[in-house]
């Protein structure tokens, strides 16, 4: 089984609507996550982290379900610029800051 | 506050040339990453470094490929007698050194080899 597993879509939605993917992770020691977005041939940029208790910035919303080692990204009110690619990042627990990256979902919002 | 910088941003060089790629992390972030992303497909650890140090280098081809992040300067990514598999985009990231996890990542150097 793969450290990490995301759907790599794509998910074509249209504007305005709510989008939602899942990230499960392998590893039940992991310590901390995140959401990082790319757009074709950029570098990837920290969306958000994922709190326990959950994190929610304007129309982003994470989650976090530790007992089914998965989190998740709500995308509210879709935006032709949200179309790019969302990376599932995870960490391990003390030591190091050794990162795994999911290989991505790809979201194409359409007019 | 400079974000973390890489150069060159496009690099070409003929099988069996080297080749270098460089990284500035952040003010003041001390742990720096190297990742390999091919085309259409997602990014690959490669070598975690701190000043002076390897830290992981499990994600990194046994042969031809180093890296170093020395006291001064920035860090480097080394590939001996490249071949056309190498070509890639190669990013490198940067965190903080009080352990915060989030890594920051440069624009990235394209490499192509011909």
């Amino acid at each position: 089984r793969k450290e990490v597993e995301q759907d790599p879509g794509p998910f074509n939605v249209p504007e305005g609507a709510t989008v939602a993917f899942n990230c499960t992770y392998s590893n039940s020691a992991s310590q901390s996550f995140f959401w990082y977005r790319q757009d074709c041939r950029k570098e990837p940029k920290l969306l958000m982290s994922v709190y326990s208790s959950g994190n929610e910035d304007g129309r982003f919303t994470a989650q976090l379900n530790r007992a089914s080692q998965y989190i998740s990204l709500l995308i509210r009110d879709s935006k032709l610029s949200d179309s790019a690619t969302y990376l599932c990042v995870v960490t391990p627990s003390g030591g190091y800051q050794k990162v795994t990256f999911g290989t991505g979902t790809k979201l194409q919002v359409i007019p | 506050n400079a974000g973390v910088m890489q150069n060159p941003r496009h690099l070409v060089r003929r099988r069996g040339q080297e080749a270098r790629l460089r990284c500035s992390p952040m003010k003041g972030h001390s742990h720096v990453y190297w990742y390999r992303q091919l085309p259409e497909e997602g990014l690959k650890f490669m070598v975690y470094l701190q000043k002076e140090n390897i830290i992981d280098e499990s994600g990194m081809p046994k042969e031809r490929f180093s890296a170093e992040f020395p006291k001064e300067g920035p860090s480097i990514l080394r590939i001996q007698q490249v071949v056309r598999g190498d070509s890639a985009a190669y990013f490198c990231a940067s965190s903080l050194v009080d352990g915060s996890y989030e890594q920051y990542f440069g624009p990235g150097t394209r490499l192509t080899v011909t």
